[in-house]
């Protein structure tokens, strides 16, 4: 079936330095990518997404890329704060109707 | 502005007792609405979903059920809770005509 793997597991940096994350998924027809950030005990919230249509986008400190052909998306994070600690997790769009979400990635930013 | 609400926060349930999530949404129109499962630090399990009153789609065969008795109303039951129930209960919808999903504050379940 449909999936999307996601890597690292856990990923430390210290503060000021970049965090990348990656993602793979498996059906073709995907066209949306989101990417969201869940704080311990909340919500996941969106941070931001990408379309098939376009390789990068950009918001500030955060930047997504996609691989169409290779079907591999990123996501990027500069300059790294304290308060980007949280568990990020990557989704695509399937069947139009639903997304399926990677396995999440754990970021520790050390002051 | 739209907003999702589920309730309640918390729940502690005996194994074997029933069980009722209910999550409504306002600002909104015909919505796509779903339900997801998160296991302590896991990741996000996609339960059932609706395109519309009376409609819904089930992911993962299981002891729970859901149903959508209004347009902006999606409702998590179960007859008897397992212990392998216990989670983080998530509501989310999305504007039929875009494709971001947004979640609702999650229901705590643990079920003993």
């Amino acid at each position: 079936g449909e999936n999307v793997e996601q890597h690292p597991s856990t990923l430390s940096v210290q503060e000021g330095d970049s965090a990348v994350i990656k993602c793979t998924y498996s059906d073709s027809a995907s066209n949306y990518f989101p990417w969201y950030k869940q704080e311990l005990g909340k919500r996941p919230q969106l941070i931001i997404d990408i379309r098939s249509n376009v390789g990068e986008k950009k918001d500030q400190r955060i930047a997504v890329t996609l691989n169409k052909t290779a079907k591999h998306f990123s996501l990027h994070i500069t300059e790294t704060q304290p308060e980007d600690s949280a568990v990020y997790f990557c989704a695509a769009v399937i069947n139009t109707d639903k997304l399926i979400f990677g396995t999440g990635t754990r970021l520790q930013v050390f002051p | 502005s739209q907003t999702i609400h589920q309730w309640p926060a918390t729940l502690v349930q005996p194994v074997g007792s029933p069980l009722s999530l209910e999550c409504t949404v306002e600002g909104t129109s015909n919505p796509n609405l779903y339900w997801y499962r998160q296991a302590a630090g896991r990741g996000l399990q996609l339960l059932f979903y609706s395109v519309g009153i009376g409609q819904i789609s089930s992911e993962v065969p299981q002891n729970l059920s859901a149903s959508r008795p209004q347009d902006r109303q999606f409702i998590l039951s179960s007859k008897k809770l397992l212990l392998s129930d216990s989670g983080f209960y998530l509501c989310a919808w999305r504007d039929r005509g875009l494709e971001t999903q947004y979640f609702g504050p999650g229901t705590r379940l643990l079920v003993l």
